[in-house]
């Protein structure tokens, strides 16, 4: 089974909406811990916000805000207020105990003027 | 701030070449990574090392092997390069400790077509 789904290989958003980009976990581990990640045309990798499971409030982070619903083993981000750079993949993981990262297959944003 | 360098952005090699990828990081960071990264695959674990002489295998470590001998710098060797290695090769390091915070800071990556 998929450690990680992304189930939204491509997304549009006006730009100034707000988005959410859907990923969903599958861990036996009490404690882990869920990361979103973006990557530009230029490849580089930037860490955006991080949820651990004991946490009881959502993360955010500026415009990120990460909805993490434990039960359903969801950790969705939410992007308020898009902007034209936000046009990007964005990658969900988790960290399980151990070291091991997993990642999802990513979601394409493209954010129209 | 956390560097994680790549030797090469981009790097072409033919059919059977032994091929080195070489990543270092400034930050004392225990565990070192190795990923490929493919359109519709997203990222695939190649190996890790969380200490240095020391390394696991991820999920995909066939065709390729892996030298940490000083804690900065992470190796990946293609023995016999292949076609089916064109990817880009992304580096990434995070520090040690049982907490699971501590995101992993990644290099730029390493674009390699094998012709």
């Amino acid at each position: 089974a998929q450690k990680i789904t992304q189930t939204q290989p491509g997304m549009f958003v006006q730009e100034k909406e707000a988005v959410t980009l859907d990923c969903t976990y599958d861990t036996s581990d009490p404690s882990y811990g869920l990361f979103w990640y973006k990557q530009p045309s230029s490849g580089e990798m930037i860490f955006l916000i991080y949820q651990g499971s004991y946490d009881q409030q959502n993360a955010t982070e500026g415009r990120y805000s990460l909805n993490f619903q434990k039960a359903r083993k969801s950790a969705n981000l939410v992007i308020s207020a898009s902007q034209l750079g936000d046009s990007a993949m964005y990658f969900c993981a988790m960290r399980e105990a151990l070291n091991q990262f997993y990642f999802g297959t990513g979601t394409s944003l493209t954010v129209i003027p | 701030d956390v560097k994680v360098t790549q030797s090469s952005r981009y790097l072409v090699k033919r059919t059977g070449e032994k091929v080195f990828l070489e990543c270092v990081q400034d930050m004392d960071h225990e565990n070192m990574f190795w990923y490929r990264q493919d359109p519709g695959l997203g990222l695939r674990l190649i190996y890790f090392s969380y200490d240095v002489k020391m390394k696991e295998k991820g999920d995909i470590p066939e065709g390729y092997s892996v030298s940490r001998e000083k804690k900065e710098r992470f190796s990946l060797i293609l023995e016999s390069a292949s076609t089916n290695q064109t990817s880009m090769y992304l580096c990434a390091s995070r520090p040690g400790g049982a907490s699971s915070y501590n995101e992993q800071f990644f290099g730029p990556g390493t674009r390699l077509t094998v012709l």
